[in-house]
């Protein structure tokens, strides 16, 4: 499995929306698809699992969808604070943890 | 309060060996599957191990497999990688993880540097 996320950069002015897309090489498991947000020089911290469940204390700001082979992590009403890399990841086989490169949100 | 602390890491020679350690606090580990990522500088994450709760079956990325292995250690309540000969496309900053629900990682230590460098 291959993750690819597009677009590899978005800036977004505070207050507007992120649309932040992942796309598998096959067909694979909304169960096992992750999200994770990176800011610079912290460790990654889980936002979404199973495609759609936000992890605990996750703002309702952000939004997980999709199925099959193409999956999307949208942040509704952008703050500055939301200013990061955000991965996906896909729990399987061959390799067992595959991530995406990332797509870098630029706040305005 | 659950934390995950890695310690090891450090500047090493191509072809020498390093371990790693991560002391989990706030949680018993042996209830979970724990990880191994890694992220070179600049760019992403990298899977590299994972082991189940008691530590009976282990898997490694093909990139380290035969030279890196993960052990833990439930009674001390601390994970470890065994990382021997290291290379420098192996420079990284190393961090372990938790296994939450359905494949995830759901807390993160702070991460370790390992420099392989000559």
């Amino acid at each position: 499995i291959v993750l690819t996320q597009s677009p590899g950069t978005v800036s977004v002015s505070p207050g507007e929306r992120a649309t932040l897309s992942c796309r598998a090489s096959q067909r694979v498991s909304g169960t096992h698809l992750t999200w994770y947000q990176q800011k610079p020089g912290q460790a990654p911290r889980l936002l979404i699992y199973s495609s759609s469940t936000r992890a605990t204390g996750i703002p309702y700001r952000f939004s997980g969808s999709g199925s099959e082979t193409d999956f999307t992590l949208t942040i509704s009403r952008l703050e500055p604070e939301d200013s990061a890399v955000y991965y996906c990841q896909y729990y399987g086989a061959s390799p067992e943890v595959t991530f995406g490169p990332g797509t870098k949100v630029d706040i305005k | 309060e659950v934390q995950l602390v890695e310690s090891g890491g450090g500047l090493v020679q191509p072809g020498e060996s390093l371990r790693l350690s991560c002391a989990a606090s706030g949680f018993v580990i042996s209830n979970y599957w724990m990880y191994w990522v890694r992220q070179p500088p600049g760019k992403g994450l990298v899977w590299v191990s994972r082991s189940n709760k008691d530590g009976s079956s282990t898997t490694h990325a093909d990139s380290v497999k035969g030279r890196f292995t993960m052990s833990r250690d439930n009674a001390k309540n601390t994970v470890y990688l065994q990382m021997n000969s290291l290379r420098v496309e192996d420079t990284a900053v190393y961090y372990c993880g938790r296994g939450g629900s359905w494949g995830s990682i759901d807390f993160w230590g702070q991460g370790s540097l390992i420099t392989v460098s000559s």
